[in-house]
């Protein structure tokens, strides 16, 4: 595996379940990204983590649980969520959080809240 | 705060024919500018970045961009498109120096479609 990859890549869950994204970056980054991405909107950034440390949390709100267990992986833990949470939800890392870093991305978990 | 306009949401274009996709921020520091690509199902890609320098920023797939300080802007521009560039096409913007951190502001978009 390359780049940044995500699991699972389509996901369908009821209002009452629990469940989990994960992230992965086989890039040697230091700072990894969660964003939400819905139709007509701009990109909006979750959270960041950098070494393993959460450095942001831009409101998101606590249904949105995210998980970092090495610079490596980042998981987001979802549960009772709503119907306007349904969007796609994107990875990034970049090698450091500098302004000028490039982030890459992966391709992202589409999230379907019935 | 900074902020980033993208006017056109849609852009059809003849294959073969030139593009110019707008992008405009607002912002009262220094900045860094971006432009990603993501193609069908996938995430973004980075086209190409303007950091300092030269104000003609050439990229991947014969895009390239020209930042404005004036007029604040950062167009994206290509001479000859072809049907794998369809795809959405985001503008972002950062800023807070060199070696400080500053979360990036994507743009809204701007859907790219190439006519056979």
């Amino acid at each position: 595996e390359t780049g940044v990859t995500q699991t699972p890549r389509h996901l369908v869950m009821g209002m009452t379940n629990k469940k989990s994204l994960k992230c992965e970056q086989h890039l040697g980054h230091n700072a990894m990204y969660w964003y939400k991405q819905s139709a007509k909107k701009p990109l909006e950034l979750m959270f960041v983590y950098n070494f393993k440390e959460q450095t942001e949390n831009n409101s998101v709100p606590s249904r949105f649980s995210p998980e970092c267990p090495n610079s490596s992986h980042l998981f987001l833990h979802l549960h009772t969520l709503q119907p306007e949470d349904s969007a796609l939800y994107l990875c990034a890392s970049s090698q450091n959080i500098l302004s000028t870093d490039t982030q890459y991305f992966g391709p992202g978990t589409r999230l379907t809240v019935l | 705060a900074q902020s980033v306009t993208q006017l056109d949401s849609q852009v059809p274009v003849f294959e073969e024919a030139p593009v110019e996709l707008r992008c405009n921020y607002s912002s009262s520091v220094s900045v860094y500018l971006f432009w990603y690509v993501q193609y069908p199902n996938q995430g973004l890609q980075l086209l190409l970045k303007y950091l300092s320098g030269s104000t003609l920023v050439k990229g991947i797939n014969g895009f390239e961009a020209e930042f404005n300080k004036s007029q604040t802007s950062f167009h994206l521009r290509k001479p000859s498109v072809h049907i794998s560039d369809t795809a959405e096409y985001f503008c972002a913007v950062s800023g807070g120096g060199e070696t400080s951190y500053d979360k990036v502001i994507f743009g809204p978009g701007t859907s790219l479609s190439v006519i056979p």
